[in-house]
């Protein structure tokens, strides 16, 4: 496609279930980003991916978030045993890297955590 | 760690009036800032940006200034239209890596036909 695509669109999850989240950036864009928005809040960066470098992940909340990029493409965002206050808008968005920095975001997933 | 404001939280402006945002940055090596617009159920978008070189960018119906010295940039929205209506996000680079940025709060904007 196009765009950054993120799936599921909207995910129900049971407090303490373990949820992937899924983005595949645009082709060819070899900086990827995870960033969490909470109702009515701005964007919490969570983690940055970029070629072969090893991941910033300074903005996860927690052990309990982890992230991979396959294959420099596709990425996972897993949160184990969900809080209530996981619940949120996951970001994603990708960009062509370097000094060509406009990141193209994905519609993100809705998760709520019950 | 560089920190990013931004006010107000909310505006409200009557279609044709100008609409600004303004926003305050923490890390003095900060040389990229972008301004995103997110409409409802969607993913942010990019509409305009400035790097540090200048003071002024203009896009139709878009500016954007920097004051480097005093470490705070605006948006400014002429000639408003109801389609102007959606959250705003500023943000700043984190030193001079221009790839990796941190976003202010977002400003609510209401453009009243």
């Amino acid at each position: 496609g196009a765009g950054v695509s993120q799936s599921p669109s909207n995910k129900v999850t049971e407090k303490g279930k373990d949820v992937e989240l899924r983005c595949d950036p645009i082709s060819g864009h070899t900086a990827l980003y995870w960033y969490r928005q909470s109702l009515g809040q701005g964007l919490e960066f969570l983690i940055y991916f970029q070629g072969n470098s090893a991941p910033d992940k300074s903005g996860l909340p927690s052990d309990r978030f982890s992230a991979e990029r396959t294959g420099g493409s596709v990425s996972t965002l897993t949160i184990q045993r969900t809080q209530q206050e996981d619940s949120a808008v996951y970001l994603c968005a990708s960009s062509l890297g370097g000094q060509d920095t406009e990141a193209f975001f994905g519609q993100g997933t809705r998760l709520t955590v019950v | 760690g560089e920190n990013v404001e931004q006010h107000p939280s909310t505006l409200s402006v009557q279609e044709g009036d100008s609409a600004v945002i303004k926003c305050t940055y923490s890390d003095s090596a900060s040389n990229y800032f972008p301004w995103y617009k997110q409409e409802l159920g969607k993913g942010p978008q990019l509409i305009i940006d400035i790097r540090s070189n200048v003071g002024e960018k203009k896009d139709q119906r878009i500016a954007v200034t920097l004051n480097k010295t005093a470490k705070h940039f605006s948006l400014h929205i002429t000639e408003t239209q109801p389609e102007d209506s959606a959250v705003y996000f500023c943000a700043a680079s984190i030193g001079a890596s221009y790839d990796k940025v941190i976003f202010g709060p977002g400003t609510s904007l209401s453009v009243i036909p």
